[in-house]
């Protein structure tokens, strides 16, 4: 069967670090999705990988592994306005999108 | 960008009645069009998936005489919810994409339907 896990839930300071993992098995691959979706409000695209490597945007970024089956979203200068769920989907071979449960992340000052 | 829109944003309706959920692609023709239903606290379930002028593909589990898809044009599809019960209440999501290998799907605003 296909199956995508990250953990349910976690927390970080403001200004901080975090990462966030997904590990994924599915039938083919044709990317993975990175979203962030607020309480009560579709989800909003982050970010795409399809090669090995990481991807940098702003404060984002996101790092695949194929091979693993392992990708990471790093969130930077942590904002309070950054907490929200955080779904990753891979697309694949009938270019299917399969959905993670999502990453609540909860931001403290 | 990509917008897509859904209409209405917020509905409530009494049980045993119909509802009728719109999502456009507003500046893109849309090959293909999905609809997500999301419960409190879980993750996005893919229902269905439609393509322009073809009858849409159902997920396991999805009732399609109880959630009627149309995909009439490349902008429209329509979700209808037919008697519509309490435990219908949840978050509806629309997304498209332009072409079959396209990567990226854009999702519509979402729609919260509330049955009484």
């Amino acid at each position: 069967g296909q199956n995508i896990d990250q953990p349910t839930e976690m927390t970080a300071t403001e200004g901080a670090i975090v990462q966030i993992n997904c590990t994924y098995q599915t039938s083919g691959f044709n990317g993975l999705f990175w979203y962030q979706q607020h309480a009560g409000e579709a989800p909003t695209f982050l970010s795409y990988n399809v090669l090995d490597g990481l991807e940098e945007k702003g404060r984002f970024s996101s790092f695949l592994s194929r091979s693993k089956g392992y990708s990471y979203l790093l969130l930077k200068e942590l904002q309070m306005k950054d907490s929200a769920s955080y779904l990753c989907a891979v697309m694949d071979s009938n270019y299917q999108l399969i959905w993670g449960a999502g990453t609540k992340l909860i931001i403290k000052p | 960008g990509a917008v897509v829109s859904q209409h209405p944003s917020w509905v409530i309706c009494k049980s045993g009645t119909s509802v009728k959920i719109e999502c456009r692609s507003l500046d893109f023709q849309a090959t293909t069009m999905f609809w997500y239903r999301q419960f409190p606290k879980q993750s996005l379930m893919l229902m269905a998936t439609s393509n322009e002028g073809s009858k849409a593909t159902y997920e396991q589990g999805v009732e399609k005489d109880k959630f009627l898809i149309n995909h009439a044009s490349l902008t429209l599809s329509t979700l209808t919810v037919t008697s519509a019960h309490p435990e219908d209440s949840s978050f509806y999501i629309c997304s498209a994409r332009d072409s079959r290998e396209s990567a990226e799907q854009y999702f519509g605003p979402g729609t919260r339907l509330t049955v009484t």
